[in-house]
């Protein structure tokens, strides 16, 4: 079956620093992949997407490259703001499109 | 509109009561989801209903019992709970899936906590 493998957190950062959050995954077929964001108290937004290989998904500076060779989406950020601390979540849509397979979630903290 | 509603926030029930968890969407998505979060884990699928109708149940325990009234609507039935069923509950929507999965939007939560 599919599942996402994220790296354990929590990663800890200082403001400006480069991030990298590692995430693979094992699947049939050519899935969607994703990942969100879950901030204290509230539920998953949508950071970014990727739909096929070599894609590259990018938003608010976060950017991930689906690399079907190495079964890999991590996701990376130049330059890190304490307001990104929060959870991050790497998914995978199965072939019907109407299930997503979370990974473990990676908790980044950013300090002034 | 790209929101989703949750009510209510919050929710503290005891092992015999009867409550309900509700979802509100207008974004025309006919795919509406719930999922189960428990603390420091990733959601969980519970639900799928799409069109209206069912599609996958996750093996959920039958005191859970979910609802689709209208294209707009999600209810979550909760009936003689246990303790370790309090959670983060989830809704989320999205169209229905064409080529590759759709985005799907989720919901602020309602936390949930029996006693």
């Amino acid at each position: 079956g599919n599942s996402v493998t994220q790296m354990e957190g929590p990663v800890t950062l200082s403001e400006e620093a480069f991030l990298t959050i590692n995430c693979t995954y094992t699947a049939t077929g050519y899935p969607s992949l994703f990942w969100y964001v879950q901030y204290p108290g509230e539920g998953l937004q949508l950071l970014l997407k990727a739909t096929k290989a070599d894609d590259k998904g990018s938003n608010k500076g976060f950017e991930a490259t689906y690399r079907k060779e190495t079964t890999s989406f991590h996701l990376e950020k130049g330059s890190v703001q304490v307001s990104d601390s929060a959870v991050y979540f790497c998914a995978l849509g199965n072939n019907a499109g109407n299930m997503l397979t979370f990974g473990g979630g990676t908790r980044l903290m950013v300090k002034p | 509109d790209t929101e989703v509603t949750q009510t209510p926030k919050h929710l503290v029930m005891g092992m015999t009561n009867k409550k309900s968890l509700k979802c509100e969407q207008h974004m025309g998505h006919r795919a509406m989801y719930w999922y189960k979060q428990k603390a420091k884990k990733p959601p969980e699928l519970m639900f799928v209903y799409s069109y209206e109708k069912l599609s996958i149940n996750e093996s959920v325990p039958s005191r859970f019992s979910p609802e689709c009234p209208n294209s707009s609507l999600l209810n979550l039935h909760l009936h003689a709970l246990q303790p370790e069923d309090s959670a983060l509950y989830l809704c989320a929507s999205s169209q229905i899936a064409g080529t590759g999965s759709p985005k799907q939007y989720f919901g602020p939560g309602t936390r949930l906590t029996v006693t």
